[in-house]
């Protein structure tokens, strides 16, 4: 079956500007979570999204957002970009919520570079 | 919250078993102890979780204490394949529920 799908799997973007990011879990999934890559701050929890709701969110400020649709691709959201947000972010898709005793699958990732 | 310590690099030699040890003393009763790795330019990957006794799967084994205060995955004969950073992770609480916490990982270096 298809893993984790995320789009674009590269982008450069300007400091200001507003970027989106998307991902399509695995069929039948309904928790899809998103992280933060650093060199610096290695993997860092982002939110988790269920059943279209926000269930977990991380430490990062409300620039980030995102949401989930009724066939559970994600949508994760920065807006007015810094060039401390260019990172690796991974989305992660699972069948029940993170931590519990199913295992995450994770997509490639899209590397944001921000200029 | 549940934290692990990883040491930062271990090194195999190709087709000799590894064993990657993780400490979680502030483990809770009902957390689960997950390995993923990582390769290079990769998303991580899962590689076995278990709550309390020792587990195997096609990939690696997991041996918990057990106390659960630590665990260690073992790869039964490492391959140049398996040269990855390994995190072991707990659930750890965050502002409103649950999150996988990776840490730094433990990178390991395989040589043929």
């Amino acid at each position: 079956k298809a893993g984790v799908t995320q789009t674009p799997r590269y982008l450069i973007k300007t400091r200001g500007q507003q970027v989106t990011l998307s991902c399509s879990p695995i069929s039948g999934h309904r928790s899809v979570s998103w992280y933060q890559q650093t060199p610096g701050q290695g993997l860092q929890f982002l939110f988790e999204y269920f059943s279209e709701t926000q269930r977990n969110k991380g430490n990062f400020p409300g620039r980030f957002s995102g949401r989930q649709f009724s066939n559970s691709r994600s949508e994760m959201n920065v807006s007015t970009l810094e060039l401390g947000d260019s990172a690796l972010y991974l989305c992660a898709s699972s069948l029940e919520l993170t931590g519990l005793s199913t295992e995450a699958f994770f997509g490639q990732g899209t590397r944001l570079t921000v200029v | 919250d549940a934290k692990t310590t990883q040491p930062n690099s271990m090194e195999s030699n190709e087709e000799e078993p590894v064993h990657l040890p993780c400490n979680h003393s502030t483990i809770s009763g009902t957390d689960y102890i997950h390995w993923y790795r990582q390769l290079p330019s990769q998303g991580p990957e899962y590689v076995i979780h278990g709550l309390t006794s020792n587990v195997n799967n096609r990939m690696a084994s997991l041996a918990i204490a057990e106390d659960r205060k630590s665990s260690t995955l073992i790869l039964h004969r490492a391959t140049l394949r398996d040269a990855a950073v390994y995190y072991c992770i707990l659930r750890v609480r965050s502002n409103s529920g649950y999150a996988l916490n990776f840490g730094k990982g433990t990178s390991l270096l395989v040589t043929p």
